[in-house]
């Protein structure tokens, strides 16, 4: 069946970028997206790439997608505290989202 | 409210005991998806309603799990005699029409002792 899989925790210095990354297996996806939750709170969508789309942009975000190897990056320029969260990818297949287990981002000073 | 609620924020549920989680769209969206989050894991999709639709029931984990919504708004998911393993966070989420983004609620922290 389909499957998401990301690390579950990533470790980045306040200023440097952090890079998260995503495989999926659903090569008919049509959309794949990042979703951010911080402590206590509901689920953001942050960005999201449409298949035929190899890169989007938007401000200090950078999605990466290599649909040969079904491959998704999530880039965050100039880490801040405020991005401190889990962080979700997620495919759309018939409908519904198949969700990796999150990467926890954590700050260090 | 401009975003999708749901009701109770926390339940504590004795093992056994039935359990109704109450998720309330956006006003206007056609679609509403339930999602199970547990420690440690990623969501798992329960099930989905799209207008008068029968609903996809695909992702319900067991027959103890059953969902309604209600003229084609408010939705609720009961879960009978709960078990330890239905302890998780049960997130509600709605889009405009089916396939279009998704807007989540806070969730429902279940804890069955």
């Amino acid at each position: 069946g389909e499957d998401v899989e990301q690390s579950l925790f990533l470790s980045v210095r306040e200023g440097d970028s952090s890079v998260i990354n995503c495989t999926y297996t659903d090569s008919s996806s049509t959309y794949l997206y990042w979703y951010k939750q911080e402590p206590g709170a509901g689920l953001q969508l942050l960005t999201y790439i449409f298949s035929n789309m190899d890169m989007k942009q938007d401000q200090r975000l950078t999605v990466l997608l290599n649909k040969k190897d079904k491959h998704l990056s999530l880039r965050i320029a100039d880490t801040q505290t405020g991005d401190s969260a889990i962080y979700f990818c997620a495919e759309s297949s018939n409908y519904q989202l198949i969700w990796g287990a999150g990467t926890k981002l954590i700050i260090k000073p | 409210g401009a975003g999708v609620s749901q009701s109770p924020s926390n339940k504590v549920t004795e093992k056994g005991k039935d359990v109704e989680l109450r998720c309330d769209p956006i006003s206007g969206h056609t679609a509403l998806y339930w999602y199970r989050q547990s420690l440690g894991q990623g969501l798992e999709f329960l099930i989905y309603f799209q207008g008068n639709s029968a609903p996809d029931k695909s992702g319900l984990p067991s027959d103890r799990f059953s969902a309604e919504r209600t003229g084609g708004s408010v939705s609720t998911l009961t879960i009978q005699r709960t078990q330890q393993e239905d302890s998780a966070v049960y997130l509600c989420a709605s889009s405009l029409g089916l396939g279009d983004e998704q807007y989540f609620g806070p969730g429902t922290r279940l804890t069955v002792t």
